[in-house]
């Protein structure tokens, strides 16, 4: 079946330094991911929407510019977490939308730590 | 080790019948229980949640599930469906224990196609 690799599945990382969250495909072709926070406790909560080779969308109240993503090719998406701090801690996970209709299927999800 | 499973992975329903879309899980300990729902070309939404208290639980768009223990289930029902229910649900448990960031298992989806 269909896999999505999320690395690294945990990290813990000092405040002020940044973070990569990658997001891969390994057997199938994805057009759109998607990428969710989780707080302790709470249901998931969508920051933004990525397609292949264009601008992600993000939701309201998502800084763009503390939560970079690229999108460069059909199996990879990143997350970069900048200039963490500790309320950025938390669970991240992604999604990605197969592109000839196989389904969505979610990754590991990547718990982070900033301490 | 948690897991969820959603026996069905596409259901065709005809508009205005009922539905009925299972999920069982496997667990531990204690868990939160999620449904969620994914309209073509856009992310997840949260239907429902059972943290607590009354094991059924009312979401949004007619949406509900009742959580049964003894059968580890939270089935998503809804008794009149639209055409616009069209889309792909999502079942997800999280252990929610304290300390934990509360990371969230997945189903595999159900695909429901609300036909005319």
């Amino acid at each position: 079946g269909a896999v999505v690799s999320q690395h690294p599945s945990r990290v813990i990382c000092k405040s002020g330094t940044s973070v990569k969250i990658e997001c891969r495909s390994l057997d199938f072709q994805a057009t759109t991911m998607f990428w969710y926070r989780q707080f302790p406790k709470q249901s998931l909560m969508l920051m933004a929407t990525s397609n292949e080779g264009s601008k992600a969308t993000y939701e309201q109240g998502v800084e763009k510019d503390k939560f970079l993503i690229n999108h460069a090719s059909l199996t990879l998406s990143t997350l970069t977490v900048t200039s963490a701090h500790p309320e950025d801690s938390s669970f991240y996970i992604c999604s990605a939308r197969a592109l000839f209709g196989q389904g969505t299927f979610f990754g590991q999800g990547t718990r982070l730590t900033v301490v | 080790a948690q897991s969820v499973t959603q026996l069905d992975s596409q259901v065709p329903v005809f508009e205005e019948a009922p539905v009925e879309l299972r999920c069982n899980y496997s667990s531990s300990v204690s868990v939160y229980l999620f449904w969620y729902v994914q309209y073509p070309n856009q992310g997840l939404q949260l239907l429902l949640k059972y943290l607590s208290g009354s094991t059924l639980v009312k979401g949004i768009n007619g949406f509900e599930a009742e959580f049964n223990k003894s059968q580890s289930s939270f089935h998503l029902r809804k008794p009149s469906v639209h055409i616009s229910d069209t889309a792909e649900y999502f079942c997800a448990v999280s252990d929610g224990s304290l300390g934990s960031q509360g990371n969230l298992i997945f189903g595999k989806g159900t695909k429901l196609s609300v036909k005319p």
